[in-house]
């Protein structure tokens, strides 16, 4: 069956600009997480949704970086000017309910020049 | 603050030397711990969840266990294809039991 899914695989901007990744996670997953992984670095958690609504903001680095889910299903992070530091891999994952095993997408490769 | 540290953070091993990966762990009240590999430019892919000391769990090649304090991940005679970096994560019990603590990895490399 299909995992989750993230696009794009890679993203290059331009210190400053204004960058949206999308997840598409598992049908029926209710429990949504975006991870951000910097080199040589384990994921580390940004934010939590359970259904619509954002249940765990907390990893979010600050301001800039925003995230939805509007219809429970398709969530996008999104970074506001970005930065040079904001460069990593932005992984997101799925469960079926909030403590049940996670699935990772393939992450998006996020470059900032 | 829940904390996760793995050990070494890099194992070369030729094919068919077993051994074995370390995670030690400090969290407020354990949930799972949880076992992870992943290959270069994808996601982490599960592979175990441990609840309960004294718990084991068998994959393959590939045995995890847990203790109060940390987890083990046994390999014997591993293949190449195991070259990955392995990761382990806690989730604890309570408000927080959907997020996931990660060490930083052990990349292991299985030579022919």
């Amino acid at each position: 069956g299909a995992g989750v899914s993230q696009t794009p695989s890679n993203k290059v901007t331009e210190k400053g600009k204004y960058v949206e990744l999308r997840c598409d996670p598992i049908s029926g997953h209710t429990a949504l997480y975006w991870y951000r992984q910097s080199l040589g670095q384990g994921p580390e958690f940004l934010i939590y949704f359970q259904g619509t609504g954002a249940a765990d903001d907390s990893g979010l680095p600050n301001d800039r970086f925003f995230a939805v889910r509007p219809e429970g299903s398709v969530s996008t992070l999104k970074i506001q000017r970005t930065e040079r530091g904001d460069s990593a891999v932005y992984l997101c994952a799925s469960s079926l309910q909030p403590s049940a095993r996670a699935y990772f997408g393939p992450g998006t490769r996020l470059l900032v020049l | 603050e829940d904390q996760v540290t793995q050990s070494p953070e890099a194992l070369r091993l030729q094919e068919g030397e077993s051994s074995s990966l370390n995670c030690s762990y400090t969290v407020s009240g354990l949930r799972g711990l949880f076992w992870y590999r992943q290959d270069p430019g994808k996601g982490p892919e599960f592979l175990f969840t441990l609840y309960s000391a004294g718990e084991e769990k068998e994959k393959e090649r590939l045995k995890a266990t847990l203790t109060k304090k940390e987890s083990f991940l046994h390999i014997t005679a591993p293949k190449p294809e195991d070259s990955a970096t392995y990761l382990c994560a806690v989730q604890a019990r309570g408000g927080s039991n959907y997020k996931l603590t990660f060490g930083k990895g052990t990349l292991l490399t299985v030579n022919p």
